[in-house]
Order: C-alpha cells, then sequence, then structure tokens
C-alpha cells in the first residue's frame, strides 16, 4: 500500500469554524490531490499540488484552499465551514510519470453541523 | 469535454455468477483507463489499468477489462464473483499527460447475493 495518512479521520465541526485536514506521504510523489467524494457524485477533484508551493485548482475548489510547504504534506483547509462541505475527502498522489497511476488514502470524513 | 459513464448505479449478482460492469469514456484522444475498488470506510484501490497493447486487461482478485476504441467502452468482468467482491467500483479515464489528475465516474454499487 502506498504510504499515505491522512489526519484526522474523523470530524464533527460546526458551520462557520476553520477546518484543515492534512496528508502526508512517505513515497516522495511530486503530484498529491484532494477529492471528495459525495453519493451521486463519485469523486470530484479539490485541489492538485505538483510540487512544493505549485498548487493548482480543480472542479470543485470554491470554499477550499490547499497549501504544500514540504513534498510530503499537503494541507487541505476550508476557510468557513459550511454544511455543504460534508463530506469524505480523500488524499491520492502519484509519481507524475506517463499512466499517471493515482494512490489514495483511507479519507478523512468531515460533518459540519 | 472529458467525462466518464458508468450506466448502472447499483446490481445484485448471485455468488458464483458472472460479472460486467460498463464504462463509457469520452476523450479526444487515446486515455488511460482505470477501475478502481472501493469497500465500505475504505480508501480506493487499484484493480487494473490500461496504457497501450494488448486491449484485455489483467488485474487483481480475478479482474479483468476490455478496451474498446470503437465504443469507448472499457468494460470491467469477472467470471465468477465472490461475496467479499461487494463494493463500489469506480471507473477514472486520464490524459497521458504526467500528474493531470483522473476523472471518475459516479460509481457502480456491486451487491452479491447468496
Amino acid at each position: 500500500d502506498a504510504g499515505i495518512t491522512q489526519s484526522p479521520r474523523h470530524k464533527v465541526t460546526e458551520t462557520g469554524t476553520p477546518v484543515t485536514l492534512r496528508c502526508h506521504q512517505t513515497e516522495n510523489h511530486r503530484y498529491m490531490y484532494w477529492y471528495r467524494q459525495d453519493p451521486g457524485h463519485g469523486l470530484r477533484l479539490i485541489h492538485y499540488s505538483y510540487g512544493v508551493k505549485d498548487t493548482d485548482k480543480g472542479e470543485v475548489s470554491d470554499g477550499y484552499s490547499v497549501s504544500r510547504s514540504k513534498t510530503e504534506d499537503f494541507l487541505l483547509t476550508l476557510e468557513s465551514a459550511t454544511s455543504s462541505q460534508t463530506s469524505v475527502y480523500f488524499c491520492a498522489i502519484s509519481p507524475g510519470t506517463a499512466g499517471n497511476t493515482i494512490y489514495f488514502g483511507e479519507g478523512s470524513w468531515l460533518t459540519v453541523v | 469535454a472529458q467525462s466518464v459513464t458508468q450506466p448502472d448505479i447499483h446490481i445484485t449478482v448471485s455468488e458464483g455468477a458472472s460479472l460486467e460492469l460498463r464504462c463509457n469514456y469520452s476523450y479526444g484522444a487515446t486515455p488511460y483507463l482505470f477501475w478502481y475498488v472501493q469497500s465500505p470506510g475504505q480508501g480506493l484501490q487499484l484493480l487494473l489499468k490500461y496504457f497501450s497493447g494488448d486491449t484485455l486487461v489483467q488485474g487483481i482478485k480475478g479482474f479483468e477489462a476490455e478496451f474498446k476504441r470503437s465504443q469507448s467502452s472499457f468494460n470491467l468482468r469477472k467470471p465468477s464473483v465472490h461475496w467479499s467482491d461487494a463494493a463500489e467500483y469506480f471507473c477514472a479515464v486520464g490524459p497521458n499527460q504526467a500528474g493531470t489528475a483522473l476523472i471518475f465516474g459516479k460509481g457502480t454499487t456491486l451487491s452479491v447475493s447468496s
């Protein structure tokens, strides 16, 4: 299994509070991604990173920001959590070589009440 | 626009019966194609992938998939389903640009009846 650790794995937070999810990898892969998974929508890309301090938006980036200060860590921040951001969040990594296999973490369950 | 369609939201198969999960994609060039499986409460595990060459791809857990360019399809098959195969299955497409994120279908939930 790819060395990906997500924290926290489960969190309940109140509307309007900031939340940060952390993804840590031990594979030294260049690319890291944050997806959210919702029933009926599959997985949708929020943001991704192609190197330290290099990030870009995905399909559903509104309300989210990311940072990558080290190769191994990719942080996802909800500046002011809303109920619509209740979801399962998956971090993924890729070496970035042709073929682009992406490996997933175990997920972080976030509930905004 | 790039997209992936999994027409079946939920499929029930008897244990020991054969399985086929459908996947259709829309992409301008030959894509890279993937199947992932997700057990409840778990992350996604790669079953198999197609890059080029032989259009019939073998994966883990006895699964295989066939790329059909003329039909823009990449259907997943298994000759005999086991109860442990009950899970959600995702088809994904990726362009041949290193690092670009995959685009996922909405998934098919497989139930296995005894």
